[in-house]
């Protein structure tokens, strides 16, 4: 079937804006991972979702940052009051379920520019 | 929280040279997983190790809980295998991976 599903692909967006990305995982995936990857780094880890519920958003960096699940499936990262630092690939994987047998699915990412 | 440190950070070789990415973590972890990262594209998981030894094509991935390393290796290696090889670690603590910063593999016809 189809993969995890990122979109958009690319957002360009002004200091100061609010934004939306979007992930849509792979069907009946219930462990859905947001990441973030700035230039030259590895990912960071910003929030895990089990079903509807974040289960841990201990990476998100601060109160601009925003992650809903409302049915378990689809997911949201918003960011408000975007600023530079934030500029960066978002990228989505998903899971059928957490544990040590459950591979991750990654999408191709949003790379986002806040000028 | 778990430090997750890749060597080396890049890699350049010949092709048909076997190849080895090692990665070390310090706190005991539930998994491993190695991927794969072209330029510009997303990214690709290639093992999530537990315990022992996967293979899969010209690729071995082995893992020693005790040392907390793991390593990756290429044999034959290919032109296309040029990518960011990306260690990452799951549980010690945390839901979410901890990655280390990737190993830059080039290699040359």
């Amino acid at each position: 079937g189809a993969g995890v599903s990122q979109t958009p692909s690319n957002k360009v967006t002004e200091k100061g804006k609010y934004v939306e990305l979007r992930c849509d995982p792979i069907s009946g995936h219930t462990a859905l991972y947001w990441y973030r990857q700035s230039l030259g780094q590895g990912p960071e880890f910003l929030i895990y979702f089990q079903g509807t519920g974040a289960a841990d958003d201990s990476g998100l960096p601060n109160d601009r940052f925003f992650a809903v699940r409302p049915e378990g499936s689809v997911s949201t990262l918003k960011i408000q009051r975007t600023e530079r630092g934030d500029s960066a690939v978002y990228l989505c994987a998903s899971s059928s379920q957490k544990g040590r047998d459950s591979p991750l699915h990654f999408g191709n990412g949003t790379r986002l520019t806040v000028t | 929280k778990n430090e997750v440190e890749q060597s080396p950070q890049n890699l350049t070789a010949q092709e048909g040279e076997f190849i080895t990415i090692n990665c070390s973590y310090s706190v005991g972890i539930s998994a491993l997983h190695w991927l794969q990262q072209h330029p510009g594209g997303g990214i690709v998981s290639l093992f999530m190790l537990s315990s022992g030894k996967k293979k899969h094509g010209r690729l071995i991935a082995t893992i020693n809980i005790q040392e907390k390393h793991s390593s990756l290796h290429i044999t034959a290696s290919h032109p296309r295998d040029s990518a960011v090889y990306i260690c990452a670690v799951q549980g010690g603590g945390a839901d979410g991976l901890t990655f280390g910063k990737g190993t830059h593999l080039i290699i040359q016809p």
